[in-house]
């Protein structure tokens, strides 16, 4: 079946610093790929998201490149900000049902 | 647009109570979903929905029950509650465009004690 893996545990590091984490996938055919990103107390929100091989998501400074060869999706930013602490999720659907598969999230914390 | 609502956003249960979650969304969305999510776990598929009248199950449904009656509610029902249960449990809806782009609900948070 469909999975998504993010790297272990929490994310810390500093406001301007570059941020990375790394999401790869297992799936059956060409899923589309999105990063959603949870504030604390709030719900998801859709960060960005890649709907085929090679292209490239981005939104408020995070971008994330669909990378067939390497079933790979992982999410960067250049320079962070105290306000990007929060959850990532890695997530990807195929076919028509709709269905999402999340990856366990990584807790991000910038520190000023 | 309100979007998608969830009630109650905090809940407390005793073993063996039952009770509803309600969810419900106002952009016309035929596609809603429910997910739990638990540390460390991310989130998980309970039940989904391509429809009113339509549901089916997701990765984890044992010990819940849904029903789609209307294209705008969608109501997950807990039987028998168990402490296995205790989770923040998130309603998500989407038009089955835009590549499955899916709108979340601010949360539940259930406790079961």
């Amino acid at each position: 079946g469909n999975s998504v893996t993010q790297m272990e545990g929490p994310v810390t590091l500093s406001e301007e610093a570059f941020l990375t984490i790394n999401c790869t996938y297992t799936a059956t055919g060409y899923p589309s790929l999105f990063w959603y990103v949870q504030y604390p107390g709030e719900g998801l929100q859709l960060l960005l998201k890649a709907t085929k091989a090679d292209d490239k998501g981005s939104n408020k400074g995070f971008e994330a490149t669909y990378r067939k060869e390497t079933t790979s999706f992982h999410l960067e930013k250049g320079s962070v900000q105290v306000s990007d602490s929060a959850v990532y999720f890695c997530a990807l659907s195929e076919g028509g049902n709709n269905r999402l598969a999340f990856g366990k999230g990584n807790q991000v914390v910038v520190i000023p | 647009n309100a979007g998608v609502t969830q009630t109650p956003k905090f809940q407390v249960l005793k073993t063996g109570q039952s009770m509803t979650l309600q969810c419900a969304q106002d952009m016309n969305h035929e596609y809603m979903s429910w997910y739990r999510q638990d540390p460390g776990m991310g989130l998980r598929l309970i039940h989904y929905s391509v429809g009113a009248g339509i549901t089916d199950q997701g990765e984890v449904p044992n010990g819940y029950n849904v029903s789609r009656s209307t294209t705008e509610d969608f109501p997950l029902r807990l039987l028998s509650a168990a402490p296995s249960q205790t989770s923040v449990y998130f309603c998500a809806s989407s038009s089955g465009q835009e590549a499955h782009e899916q709108y979340f609900g601010p949360g539940t948070r259930l406790t079961v004690t």
